[in-house]
């Protein structure tokens, strides 16, 4: 199986500032074949379930703020949130869909500063 | 507006069974490649099982042999039959849609499933 290793396990961030979230894979998780890299973060709020903010690490999902954007290639990917808002606090989760099973990262948990 | 809410879980002594229920609104079940994933009180995500439109199943491998992924085309429901049950099992279970291949963008509130004597 792939792990998935996220990084930090939480951090603070005050509003309106910058949040960094890092995902590695055991693996690359680039398709050759279609140069697409299968690799998915999601956002959980308290008491909710998840909710799809970026796909193919950099396709964000229809209704989901610019504030959010995904990097990465390969092994290595990011989640920046650009300027953190009071319903961003959440625990964030990176996921890979390149092998079966899909596995997801430990998760990230954001709080306000 | 697409819906997916799930029902079914409970309190179940150790070694018993449960059937869990994900009924679809505004999408077709067999059309699309659905997934139930889980997670235990205060941890993370545990992909469970996928049933792809063709009918072909997977499973992870901490419930292989135990978990049972099926649809009823005519209700628009996807179900998870889950026997043998452990006390590791205990977690809120979502029902899914896998999109795309790569990423679960449709997600119900979640049915809870607690395992102990």
């Amino acid at each position: 199986d792939i792990v998935m290793t996220q990084s930090p396990d939480s951090l603070a961030v005050s509003l309106g500032e910058r949040a960094t979230i890092n995902c590695r894979s055991s693996q690359s998780v680039l398709y050759s074949s279609d140069n697409k890299n299968y690799l998915t973060w999601y956002r959980q709020k308290p008491g909710q379930p998840p909710e799809l903010l970026i796909y193919w690490a950099s396709t964000r999902e229809s209704g989901v703020p610019d504030r959010f954007s995904g990097s990465g290639s390969g092994t290595d990917f990011t989640l920046t949130i650009s300027s953190l808002q009071a319903e961003d606090v959440a625990v964030y989760y990176c996921q890979q869909y390149y092998t079966t099973p899909p596995t997801f990262g430990g998760g990230t948990k954001v709080e306000i500063k | 507006e697409v819906q997916l809410v799930e029902s079914g879980g409970g309190l179940i002594q150790p070694g018993g069974s449960l059937r869990l229920s994900c009924a679809a609104s505004g999408l077709t079940v067999s059309s699309n490649y659905m997934t139930w994933v889980r997670q235990a009180p205060g941890k993370g995500l545990e992909w469970v099982s996928v049933i792809y439109s063709g009918g072909n199943t997977y499973y992870a491998d901490s419930v292989k042999g135990r978990f049972t992924i099926s649809r009823d085309n005519s209700k628009n429901t996807l179900f998870l039959q889950m026997d043998s049950l452990r006390a590791e099992d205990t977690a809120v279970y979502y029902c899914t849609r896998l999109h795309l291949r790569v990423a679960f963008d449709i997600w119900g509130q979640g049915t809870m499933v607690t395992v102990s004597s």
